[in-house]
């Protein structure tokens, strides 16, 4: 079956832009999760959704990071008015719930310049 | 603050060499340990999910150890093929009734070149 995609896969911004990176979790999973990873580091947590209910967004760096999922399945995480510090791979996973596994998406490799 | 911690960092070895890695975590309030398995370019996939001490999976060529109560988890490839060229990550979860979520914590991963 399908498994979890984002989109875009690259993207390049200038520093000030807003940028909304998109994920599709696999069908039915009720838990989804944003990390970030950056360059020489593990993934970091970002926020997560119990369907559309954004339980924890501890993760989130600033107050220009958002992420929504409004009909509890497609999320976005949108970054305003982007810095150079935000230029990371940001991972999507899917999940039937904990200790199950996360499934994860490609990432989407966001470059800030 | 908590930590998971992967040595070593990286790790060149050759086509039919075995060879292994750490992870360490904080072993209280512990819930589950996960390995993954991320090529380049690709998503991260998922090797073993641990949550019993003395836990011991394999997958393949591949296998993993737990201990919770030391809280390390060992990662194991018998004769390493260049496919297995990848970085190595692990990740736990907390209790959630400890302040946890379902949230992954992870290390920094080991990244693995099999030369032929």
């Amino acid at each position: 079956g399908a498994g979890v995609s984002q989109s875009p896969r690259y993207k390049v911004a200038k520093r000030g832009q807003d940028v909304a990176l998109r994920c599709d979790p696999i069908s039915g999973h009720v838990s989804l999760f944003w990390y970030q990873q950056a360059l020489g580091q593990g993934p970091e947590f970002l926020t997560y959704f119990q369907n559309e209910a954004q339980l924890d967004k501890s993760g989130l760096p600033s107050d220009r990071f958002f992420a929504e999922r409004p009909e509890g399945s497609v999320s976005t995480l949108k970054i305003q008015r982007t810095q150079q510090e935000d230029s990371a791979v940001y991972l999507c996973a899917s999940t039937e719930g904990t200790p199950h596994e996360q499934f994860f998406g490609p990432g989407t490799r966001l470059t800030v310049l | 603050i908590l930590n998971v911690e992967q040595s070593p960092q990286s790790l060149h070895v050759q086509e039919g060499d075995s060879t292994n890695f750490t992870c360490s975590f904080p072993s209280s309030n512990f819930y589950a340990l996960h390995w993954y398995r991320w090529e380049t370019a690709k998503s991260p996939e998922a090797l073993f999910v641990m949550t019993l001490n003395g836990d011991e999976k394999k997958k393949g060529r591949i296998s993993a150890t737990l201990n919770t109560k030391e809280g390390y988890s060992y990662l194991y490839i018998k004769g390493s093929q260049p496919e297995d060229s990848a970085t190595y990550l692990c990740a736990f979860n907390l209790l959630k009734t400890q302040g946890g979520s379902e949230k992954l914590v992870f290390g920094k991963g080991t990244k693995l070149t099999v030369n032929p």
